[in-house]
């Protein structure tokens, strides 16, 4: 079975700092999708950034990347010049590249970025 | 921008009564989820829907769990005995596509069960 790791239940940065999530993941499969969430405080969990598997090249979105280890089965967030906006509930998700239709979360970070 | 709603954002249930948790998907939207996180846990899958029937469904979603697309735009999870245990946020979602599409969440629904 598919599991997700997150092992940093909170963190806390200064705005304008870099801040790197960690998530490992543990599957058989060899070509999946994964992803970060953002749940902000009371609202809507939404996209961040998602990778492919068989890319090899690291997804970027403005100031979210991600640095995919694909041997290590580790996917980590990056957010560089952190900004209030950003403290939220972060999750790292794992979806198959086909069959079974569900996401498997990890357990999530709470990051605080403070002024 | 058109999102996920669900209703209501607060349920308080007795033991052992029917609920029903409503979740309007984004319209265009083909493929429907159901998530639950309890106080402190990870959000953990509970079914996919798609072309009227489930496709994908946890250990989680036994014979007390059932779901719907009773007209073409509300999807509902029905609880029929609760117990104290089914407590957490329920989390609807939808996706244009299967694996691998964004999946829009609603804001929830949380369940407390006394």
């Amino acid at each position: 079975a598919q599991t997700v790791t997150q092992s940093q239940p909170e963190m806390s940065v200064q705005e304008a700092e870099t801040v790197t999530l960690s998530c490992t993941y543990d599957t058989s499969e060899s070509n999946y999708y994964l992803f970060w969430y953002k749940q902000p405080p009371s609202r809507q969990m939404i996209l961040v950034i998602r990778q492919e598997a068989y890319k090899q090249q690291n997804a970027t979105e403005n100031r979210f990347s991600v640095n995919f280890q694909k041997a290590a089965k580790s996917f980590s967030l990056k957010i560089s010049d952190s900004q209030l906006g950003d403290t939220a509930m972060y999750f790292c998700a794992f979806d198959f590249i086909q069959g079974a239709q569900k996401l498997v979360f990890g357990q999530g970070t709470r990051l605080t970025i403070n002024p | 921008e058109p999102e996920v709603t669900q209703t209501p954002s607060h349920q308080v249930t007795q033991m052992g009564q029917e609920v029903i948790l409503r979740c309007v998907p984004i319209s265009n939207h083909l493929y429907f989820y159901w998530y639950r996180q309890i106080l402190g846990q990870k959000v953990e899958f509970l079914v996919s829907f798609y072309n009227n029937e489930i496709s994908e469904k946890s250990e989680i979603f036994d014979d007390q769990f059932s779901v719907e697309r009773p007209d073409g735009s509300n999807f509902t999870l029905k609880i029929r005995s609760t117990k104290l245990e089914d407590s957490a946020m329920y989390f609807c979602a939808s996706s244009e596509g299967p694996n691998g599409g964004e999946q829009f969440f609603g804001p929830g629904t949380r369940l407390t069960v006394l």
